[in-house]
């Protein structure tokens, strides 16, 4: 089945700093979705790509549907303690009724030093 | 703002015995989605329903796992006979519509012993 490979696994910056992840697939997805996760905590909402090539903001993140329709990127700028957690991409699997399942990747880890 | 409960946010349990959350989802939303997580993981799909119809079980949905939507409003997840392998975060999220983006619960953490 489709799967997400979201780098790097883990990242470690120093607050005020930008941060850069990506998410790709072998196969097409015709949704992205970026979600954060808190420790014990269920995944929320970040942003919501529908259209190759669609660049959608949320404050200081920013995200980006990859041309090819195989990646996204998800930026953020000028980290914060808060931004702490684990980010993930998500999509519905191609070729599927639409409002089913969503595929998710394995997660970026994000540590800010204060 | 009702978001997605869970009910309970941590269970411990002995291997053998079983085990029900609950899951009660934004008011409107018509469709509702159990996922399992490990850690180090993503969320991994198991089952959804669209009102009280359950559309599609994930292959990991095994036979001691029975799902439930009755009136079509909240949902229980039941686990029988619990093994070891079956701690993790069970996340509910919720739907609505034809949209894709969906909404999580807080989860409920289960530790089986």
């Amino acid at each position: 089945g489709q799967q997400l490979n979201q780098s790097p696994q883990s990242m470690f910056i120093q607050e005020g700093e930008d941060v850069s992840m990506n998410c790709t697939s072998s196969s097409i997805f015709n949704t992205w979705l970026w979600y954060k996760q808190d420790p014990g905590e269920g995944p929320v909402l970040l942003i919501a790509l529908y259209k190759a090539g669609e660049l959608t903001s949320n404050g200081r993140l920013t995200a980006q549907f990859g041309i090819t329709r195989k990646d996204s990127f998800l930026n953020i700028s000028a980290s914060i303690p808060s931004d702490v957690g684990i980010y993930f991409c998500a999509g519905p699997p191609t070729f599927y009724n639409q409002g089913g399942k969503l595929i998710f990747g394995q997660g970026t880890e994000l540590s800010v030093k204060p | 703002d009702t978001g997605v409960s869970q009910d309970p946010r941590h269970k411990i349990t002995k291997r053998g015995q079983n085990v029900t959350f609950r899951c009660d989802p934004i008011s409107e939303h018509n469709r509702l989605y159990w996922y399992r997580q490990t850690l180090g993981q993503g969320p991994e799909f198991l089952t959804y329903f669209q009102n009280e119809a359950q559309l599609e079980k994930s292959r990991l949905l095994s036979d001691r796992f029975s799902a439930e939507r009755p009136k079509g409003s909240f949902s229980t997840l039941e686990i029988q006979r619990t093994e070891q392998g079956d701690s993790a975060m069970y996340l509910c999220a919720s739907s609505l519509g034809q949209q894709e983006t969906q909404y999580f619960g807080p989860g409920t953490r289960l530790l089986v012993l």
